[in-house]
C-alpha cells in the first residue's frame, strides 16, 4: 500500500460529459502528480501541484484541469469527454525522484 | 516524440534465468534514471534508480546498468522469479531535478515457472 488513495476506482461515462477524479496524497507529502496511461502508451505526465500551487504542466489538454486543496488532496477535472480520453489516470505524491503512486482510476468513455 | 523508449513491449523468461529489460533515451540532458514496476490493478512502484555519475547500481536481485555514450540503460533481474512478472517502466529526468519524470511505454515481463 503506497499510502496514496484515489477515488473512484472505475468510472464509466458518455462522450461530452464531465467527471472529477480525486486523489489523497501520502501523509506529509506536499506534491501531487497526475498521469494518464492510455492503451499502448506509457505514463504521460499531466500536471503537478505543490502545496496548492501549480508547479509543472505536461501534456494536459485544455479540457482538463486540476487543483490542490488546503488539505492537500487533489482533483482532476475532465470535461467534454471524448472516446480517446478513456485511460487509466494515476496520481502520485512524493518528490520527483521518489513518487508513490495510487492504484489509479480507470475511466471508460462510451 | 518519445524521449524514453522501451522497444520491447513484452519479454518471457524462464524462472531462475536472467531477465534483461532495455531502455533507450534521446535527451542528453537526462541524468537520473529510474525503473518502476507495475502489477495489474495497482499503481507503479519504485524499483531502482541510477545517477549518471555511475554506470551500475545494484539492489539484491536487481541491477541497473547505464551506458551514457549509447544513451542506453538496462535492468537485469537475476534470478528471475514468477513474482517478478509485471510491467516495468523506465523513467528519466534532467539534471535540474525540477522537471517531471518522462516514462517509457513499459515492457511486460512474464517469468514462466
Amino acid at each position: 500500500d503506497s499510502g496514496v488513495t484515489q477515488t473512484p476506482k472505475h468510472l464509466i461515462t458518455a462522450t461530452g460529459q464531465r467527471v472529477t477524479l480525486r486523489c489523497s496524497p501520502r501523509s506529509g507529502d506536499l506534491s501531487v502528480y497526475w498521469y494518464q496511461q492510455s492503451l499502448d502508451q506509457g505514463l504521460q505526465f499531466l500536471i503537478q501541484y505543490y502545496n496548492g500551487e501549480e508547479r509543472a504542466k505536461g501534456n494536459i489538454l485544455e479540457r482538463f484541469s486540476a487543483q490542490q486543496f488546503p488539505d492537500l488532496h487533489s482533483e482532476l477535472n475532465l470535461s467534454s469527454l471524448e472516446l480517446g480520453d478513456s485511460a487509466l489516470y494515476f496520481c502520485a505524491s512524493g518528490v520527483t525522484d521518489t513518487q508513490y503512486f495510487g492504484p489509479g482510476t480507470r475511466l471508460t468513455v462510451l | 516524440d518519445q524521449q524514453v523508449k522501451q522497444n520491447s513491449p513484452s519479454l518471457s523468461v524462464q524462472e531462475g534465468r536472467i531477465s534483461i529489460l532495455n531502455c533507450d533515451y534521446t535527451n542528453s540532458m537526462f541524468d537520473y534514471f529510474l525503473w518502476y514496476k507495475k502489477y495489474p490493478a495497482e499503481g507503479p512502484t519504485f524499483l531502482i534508480s541510477i545517477s549518471s555519475i555511475k554506470d551500475k547500481n545494484e539492489d539484491g536481485r536487481f541491477t541497473v546498468f547505464l551506458n551514457k555514450s549509447a544513451k542506453h540503460l538496462s535492468l537485469h533481474i537475476v534470478p528471475s522469479q514468477p513474482g517478478d512478472s509485471a510491467v516495468y517502466f523506465c523513467a528519466a529526468r534532467d539534471y535540474s531535478g525540477n522537471t517531471p519524470l518522462v516514462f517509457g511505454k513499459g515492457t511486460r515481463l512474464s517469468v514462466i515457472a
